[in-house]
This record gives structure tokens, C-alpha cells and sequence, in this order.
């Protein structure tokens, strides 16, 4: 089963606005990582917040984590017609081999 | 490098048939996976391989197979393709110590 569940499961904003995705998982974590996917291609990885870290950030990524309430979000500011993509949440379990459990995903359409 | 490669990229497959795809990573990974998604869904982890010579089941394995016999490639292999296998493919590799895992772009398979 899904470990966790993102919503909203789509996002349409406007260029140049900040967009917001949210991420909810069920068990303990090493680490909590963000991918996104463009139609059809494969995932390609944007950043990987640890259990220990409350907030990280990569460019116009901010990446938030609250292990007491097993979420996250992530926030892309300055929003770009190239940010039209898929995101999905990722937990690495404790269980070792670095395995990754998906949510469903957000779908992100960014409008010229 | 060539990063993650996955052959072929598309199949169609009758029910009933085999097929074995290939994935490749030339960064010296010791941890390679393969996942299915299907529309509307994250990924889910079908097997993985924690070196060469290793596999096990990850969250969906019932009607695949795997093998590791060098450190570079992941094979997955359908005996008797069913419908439900429909889907999209995608194998990914991680290095130890390196929790973000690199996708390969996918291939599309389709059981009639």
C-alpha cells in the first residue's frame, strides 16, 4: 500500500505565483525526498529532507518536515511554465537497502 | 555517463507471454529497483537488488522475477504476461550511503 498521500492531487496556478504540495506518510522515516516527473519521462530528484532537519531549501525549493504529525510540503516559488510537472513524496523506511515508498502525486500545471 | 538506460522502451505483449527487460546503470551503484506505475498512482516497488547476486521482494511481486548477475544490470522478467500487468516501468539505482535513487526513463508495456 501507499505510504503516503499528497494533496491537493492537482494544482493549476499562474506563472510567477508560489505553489504548495503536501505530503502525509504513516511510519517512521530516515529521510523524506521529493522527485518530480514530466510527462512521460522518468523521476528526477529535487531534494531529500532528513528526519532530524525541520526545513531545507534548494534554489526556489523549500522543503518542510514535522515528524510529529508525519508530514511534509514542498513549496516552489516564482512558479515557471518549466515547473509544469508531476511531484511526488518519497520515504526512505528504517528497514535498510534505501528503499522508497511513493504517494500518489501532484499534478502541477503552471499557466503562462 | 549514461546514467540509468532502460531497453526496450515500449512492448506489446499477448497474455500468456515472456518478456525481460533491461536496465543498466553505469555509476557503480550497489542498489538497483524496479517499480510499476499505473495511471493516477505513485510508484510501487516490485524488486530490488542490494548488490550483485542479491534480489528480494519489494511491495508488488507476484507474477515477476529478477536477476543481478552483474553489478550493472537488473533484469525483470514476466513468465506469463497477464492484462494487469499493463503498465509503466522504471528502474532506478542508488549508491550506498547515497539515499537519492537515479530513474531511468521507463518503458511502456501493454498485455492484450
Amino acid at each position: 500500500s501507499q505510504q503516503g498521500e499528497e494533496d491537493p492531487q492537482a494544482l493549476s496556478i499562474q506563472e510567477g505565483e508560489n505553489a504548495t504540495m503536501n505530503c502525509s506518510y504513516k511510519t517512521s522515516i530516515n529521510n523524506l525526498q521529493w522527485y518530480r516527473q514530466n510527462s512521460g519521462r522518468g523521476l528526477v530528484h529535487l531534494i531529500l529532507i532528513r528526519s532530524n532537519e525541520r526545513e531545507k531549501h534548494s534554489g526556489r525549493l523549500r522543503v518542510t518536515l514535522d515528524t510529529s504529525k508525519k508530514s511534509s510540503s514542498l513549496l516552489i516559488t516564482a512558479s515557471r511554465a518549466a515547473d509544469t510537472a508531476s511531484y511526488f513524496c518519497a520515504t526512505e523506511d528504517k528497514q535498510g537497502a534505501q528503499k522508497l515508498v511513493f504517494g500518489q502525486g501532484t499534478r502541477l500545471t503552471i499557466n503562462p | 555517463n549514461a546514467g540509468v538506460t532502460q531497453t526496450p522502451k515500449f512492448r506489446v505483449l499477448k497474455t500468456g507471454q515472456s518478456m525481460t527487460l533491461l536496465c543498466a546503470q553505469d555509476m557503480n551503484h550497489e542498489y538497483m529497483y524496479w517499480y510499476r506505475q499505473d495511471p493516477g498512482m505513485g510508484l510501487r516497488l516490485i524488486h530490488y537488488s542490494v548488490g550483485e547476486g542479491t534480489t528480494a521482494k519489494g511491495e508488488v511481486p507476484d507474477g515477476y522475477n529478477v536477476s543481478r548477475l552483474k553489478k550493472q544490470n537488473f533484469l525483470l522478467g514476466l513468465e506469463s504476461a497477464a492484462p494487469s500487468q499493463t503498465s509503466v516501468y522504471f528502474c532506478a539505482s542508488g549508491g550506498q550511503g547515497n539515499n537519492e535513487q537515479f530513474f531511468g526513463p521507463g518503458t511502456r508495456l501493454t498485455v492484450l
